[in-house]
C-alpha cells in the first residue's frame, strides 16, 4: 500500500508570495493532518480535515488555511509568506475518530524556504 | 514551559547498548501516546502507539507510559548503528486525537 505522498518535496518563494501545498493520504484514510517542524519550535499542528470538514485547528495566523476534497487529498495554502514560514511541512493521514484509530502516518514533507 | 519536554540530547551509546528515551508531560488529561523515528531529511515514522498507561512490547522497542508521573519512555535493545535518528515522543488528548502535541526530539546516534 503507498505511504502519504506530499508535493512538490522543495519549493523556493520570496516574501508576500503564496504558496500551495498538496497531500495524498494513505488509501482509505480519510483524516489528514498537517504540521509545521522548524528547528526552533519543532514540529507543531497546524489543522486536521476529515470528509472535507476542518475538525481541529492549532495556533496559526489565518494566512494559514487548508481544504479537503472527496477524495480525502489535501491542500495547504500560506498567504502573504514571511521568512519565518520556512519550515518543513508534514502531512499526516489516519483512519480518523469514526474508526478510533487515531495512528497518524507521515510523508515526507514539503521543505519550504521563504526569501 | 512546553507541554512536552524532552531531552534534545544529543545521546551517542555503543553499538549493542540499551537506549533509555524519556519525554515528561505537564496536561494530565493526555491519553494516547507515542514514538515517531525521524531520519534526516525524511517525516517522522510511526514506532510505538498507546492507549493510557502501561507497556508495549514490537521487536527491539519498548514503550512505557506512567500516567501518574506524567513519565513516557521509549527502550531500544540490542541498539544498532541503523537506529541512528531523532526520536520524537507526540501525545494527544481523547477530544482532538489527531491533534498531536510534540516533544523536541532527541538525537541518538549508535556508534558501531
Amino acid at each position: 500500500k503507498a505511504g502519504v505522498t506530499q508535493t512538490p518535496r522543495y519549493l523556493i518563494k520570496t516574501r508576500g508570495q503564496q504558496v500551495t501545498l498538496s497531500c495524498s493520504p494513505i488509501s482509505g484514510h480519510r483524516s489528514v493532518s498537517w504540521y509545521q517542524q522548524t528547528p526552533g519550535q519543532g514540529l507543531q499542528f497546524l489543522f486536521e480535515y476529515f470528509s472535507e470538514t476542518q475538525r481541529n485547528k492549532g495556533n496559526f495566523p489565518g494566512r494559514f488555511s487548508g481544504r479537503q476534497f472527496s477524495n480525502s487529498r489535501s491542500e495547504m495554502n500560506v498567504s502573504t509568506l514571511e521568512l519565518g514560514d520556512s519550515a518543513l511541512y508534514l502531512c499526516a493521514s489516519s483512519l480518523g475518530f469514526q474508526t478510533g484509530d487515531y495512528e497518524q502516518y507521515f510523508g515526507p514533507g514539503t521543505r519550504l524556504t521563504v526569501t | 514551559q512546553k507541554e512536552v519536554e524532552q531531552d534534545p540530547g544529543p545521546l551517542s551509546v555503543p553499538e549493542g547498548a540499551i537506549v533509555s528515551l524519556n519525554c515528561t508531560y505537564s496536561n494530565s488529561a493526555f491519553q494516547y501516546f507515542m514514538w515517531y523515528r525521524q531520519y534526516s531529511r525524511k517525516g517522522p515514522e510511526l514506532l510505538m502507539y498507546t492507549y493510557s498507561s502501561g507497556n508495549k512490547e514490537d521487536g527491539r522497542f519498548t514503550a512505557q507510559v506512567d500516567k501518574s508521573s506524567k513519565y513516557i519512555s521509549l527502550f531500544i535493545r540490542d541498539s544498532q548503528p541503523s537506529d541512528s535518528a531523532t526520536y520524537l515522543c507526540a501525545m494527544s488528548l481523547i477530544q482532538g486525537a489527531q491533534k498531536l502535541v510534540f516533544g523536541q526530539g532527541t538525537r541518538l546516534t549508535i556508534n558501531p
